[in-house]
């Protein structure tokens, strides 16, 4: 398959540990924040997404914070399986950005050890 | 089931010939997206378009094009015009009415010019 991202930051862990994956926003009147899963030759896959009247959100094995004191949103993964190895992007939006923009991260690539 | 489809997978073309990249979308979306993936890099918006007939420049339009003839379909021409047109293309589309919905992404077109 396809390489998303040749020189992306990578996150090693063994399968059944915790994952973290962490994002830093520059824009302190986004109001809304997403995090994405991409595997190789694939699109982005939805995973998560919390507004920011929110701290904390969960779903099935993941979980998002967001802290807007420092601008940071972290995704956490329970449990981490195979299937979890892929890239992961984070997301947010401003009212500023024209037509409502997400302005995307790097990514972080996920390698589940097994 | 409900998706959105780009076609084809793989393109490959010479330099110099323009090449148009086919996204169609049954969600009932009124908004869609193009996007270009670099190895390394986030998702670059190039075009979007939020209602049939109307659509704007993202943040790197030129040497591309659009049309937006039908809810439906949201097609991308890479002109000769495009410095470096060798990346995974990505179409999106979101749900209007709200600011916070997500994008739904396709599965890429991965353009090879030679």
């Amino acid at each position: 398959g396809e390489s998303v991202g040749l020189h992306l930051p990578t996150l090693s862990v063994q399968e059944g540990d915790n994952s973290i994956i962490n994002c830093a926003y520059s824009n302190s009147a986004s109001d809304y924040f997403i995090w994405y899963k991409q595997e190789s030759g694939k699109g982005p896959q939805f995973i998560i997404d919390i507004r920011s009247n929110m701290d904390k959100r969960q779903g099935q094995r993941v979980t998002v914070l967001l802290n807007k004191t420092v601008k940071h949103l972290s995704l956490q993964i329970a449990a981490t399986q195979p299937g979890d190895s892929a890239v992961y992007f984070c997301a947010d939006r401003s009212p500023d950005n024209a037509g409502n923009m997400l302005t995307f991260g790097g990514g972080t690539r996920l390698m589940v050890k097994p | 089931d409900g998706g959105i489809t780009q076609s084809p997978k793989y393109l490959f073309r010479k330099e110099g010939q323009n090449v148009t990249l086919s996204c169609e979308q049954n969600l009932n979306h009124d908004a869609m997206y193009w996007y270009r993936q670099d190895p390394g890099q986030g998702l670059r918006l190039i075009y979007y378009s939020q209602i049939v007939n109307d659509f704007q420049k993202g943040d790197i339009a030129e040497g591309y094009s659009v049309s937006r003839e039908k809810k439906e379909s949201f097609p991308l021409t890479v002109t000769s015009a495009q410095k470096n047109p060798t990346a995974f293309y990505l179409c999106a589309s979101k749900r209007t009415g709200t600011n916070n919905s997500p994008l739904h992404f396709g599965n890429g077109t991965r353009l090879t010019v030679t």
